[in-house]
């Protein structure tokens, strides 16, 4: 099945950028999106189609995509962005639809 | 605004059966695929099960399948989730969301999420 792999944290001080880094087999091809998940609360969509964000979610976040690394970028951090974020893909190689989560990443705001 | 709201968690012993639901509101439910993804407490996500907009096309992950059924009552804007042969690796807290599109088995994402339902299994 189809793996998606995430660094368990990163850290990063307010105000600074915090890149969140998630790898794949030929990730380039698919797809990515991204969640956030503060503590206690449901899985929040953030960024959608590599980079598109939905209606609400600030500027502050984008996505961008080099190779089989996608990267989900948070600029100007604040204490409410720390969280778990999560990337998904859609894959098919097991012959069955299938929606694919990374591990996840806890971000830390020192 | 959209709306979900799941219910039907509760300690179950392994191998029993549990029905979980999820009431959509503030959208039209019958327009779009659902899915159910569920989290063990502290840990990552795990997909479980999607429906088409309309009940006739349904894919589930390798872990559940023979042993979960999803369905939905488009008159009465819920979802359901039939856990079977239940077993201590499926605790977890179960959440529905509401898919981009109509079709089930096409690349897409989830748009809203409901609050999530906790099932323990317990031996």
């Amino acid at each position: 099945s189809y793996v998606l792999t995430q660094p368990p944290s990163v850290s990063v001080a307010p105000g600074q950028t915090a890149r969140i880094a998630c790898g794949g087999n030929n990730l380039g091809g698919k797809n990515v999106h991204w969640y956030q998940q503060r503590p206690g609360q449901a899985p929040v969509l953030v960024v959608h189609d590599g980079g598109d964000r939905p209606s609400g979610i600030p500027e502050r976040f984008s996505g961008s995509t080099s190779g089989d690394t996608t990267t989900l970028i948070i600029t100007r951090v604040e204490a409410g962005d720390e969280a778990d974020y999560y990337c998904q893909v859609w894959d098919r190689s097991t012959g069955h639809p299938n929606w694919v989560f990374g591990g996840g990443t806890k971000l830390t705001v020192l | 605004q959209v709306q979900l709201v799941e219910s039907g968690g509760g300690v179950v012993q392994t191998g029993r059966s549990l029905r979980l639901s999820c009431a959509a509101s503030g959208f039209t439910f019958s327009s779009y695929a659902m899915h159910w993804v569920r989290q063990v407490p502290g840990r990552g996500l795990e997909w479980v099960a999607v429906t088409s907009y309309d009940g006739n096309d349904q894919y589930y992950a390798d872990s559940v399948k023979g042993r979960f059924t999803i369905s939905r009552d488009n008159s009465k804007n819920t979802l359901f989730l039939q856990l079977d042969s239940l077993r201590g690796d499926d605790t977890a807290v179960y959440f529905c969301a509401r898919d981009l599109g109509a079709v089930a088995g096409i690349p897409g994402y989830f748009q809203h999420w409901g609050q999530g339902t906790l099932v323990a299994v317990s031996s």
